[in-house]
């Protein structure tokens, strides 16, 4: 299947300071690309969805200005939190989906990122 | 917004026997996608099985196949010859083709293999 890279699988940061999250598709175009926050045992919860070339579209809740979407380019989309604070300490994955036989109609995951704040 | 039930929220199966997951759903739609993904320990969500509402036929892979009750809108996943790795979280997930492929995840099944 296709592959999606995420970067970094752990970081910590200190309240306050800011988070880049990095999401890659490596063997395929991701048109939509999507991220989602998920808590201990629990079901994945999407945040946004995004679009290559085009402003992320937030679910309801997701504060925009907090957790800031980008998707330049048809491999790569950001996540940047800004502001951490400890309620925004959680787990974050992206997935992407795309063109093309191997990755339409599917979604393929990133390992995720888990996001410690102090 | 399609809604995903998944009314086992923990399994447990035995090594080498047979465990059935269900999923059910909520739509009004007549063509979709439904999935099964699994999530490890490791977290990483890997895709199991998908089907096609439009397919009559229920998907398999391997080990694994769907028992797809489109007019039930039932969605169960049958693992046979269960592995210790198979133990893992197990969501189902819907996908319409009129939310930009936008999935609609249940709440999961967390599956113990017994060795």
């Amino acid at each position: 299947g296709a592959v999606v890279s995420q970067h970094p699988s752990w970081v910590i940061c200190k309240s306050g300071t800011s988070v880049k999250i990095e999401c890659r598709s490596l063997d395929f175009q991701a048109t939509t690309m999507f991220w989602y926050r998920q808590f201990p045992k629990q079901s994945l919860m999407l945040m946004a969805t995004s679009n290559e070339g085009s402003k992320a579209t937030y679910e309801q809740g997701v504060e925009k200005d907090k957790f800031l979407i980008n998707h330049a380019s048809l491999t790569l989309s950001t996540l940047t939190v800004t502001s951490a604070h400890p309620e925004d300490s959680s787990f974050y994955i992206c997935s992407a989906s795309g063109q093309g036989l191997l990755a339409k109609n599917i979604q393929y995951f990133g390992a995720g990122t888990r996001l410690s704040v102090l | 917004a399609q809604t995903v039930t998944q009314s086992q929220p923990e399994m447990s199966v035995q090594e080498a026997e047979t465990v059935t997951l269900s999923c059910t759903y909520d739509t009004s739609e007549s063509d979709y996608y439904l999935f099964w993904y699994k999530q490890p320990p490791s977290r990483q969500m890997i895709l199991v099985i998908r089907q096609e509402a439009y397919k009559q036929q229920n998907a398999t892979e391997n080990r694994f196949s769907v028992n797809f009750q489109k007019a039930a809108k039932s969605f169960s996943l049958k693992i046979s010859d269960s592995q210790l790795g198979d133990a893992a979280m197990y969501f189902c997930a819907y996908r319409s083709p009129n939310t930009g492929n936008q999935f609609y995840f249940g709440t999961g099944t967390s599956l113990t293999v017994i060795p």
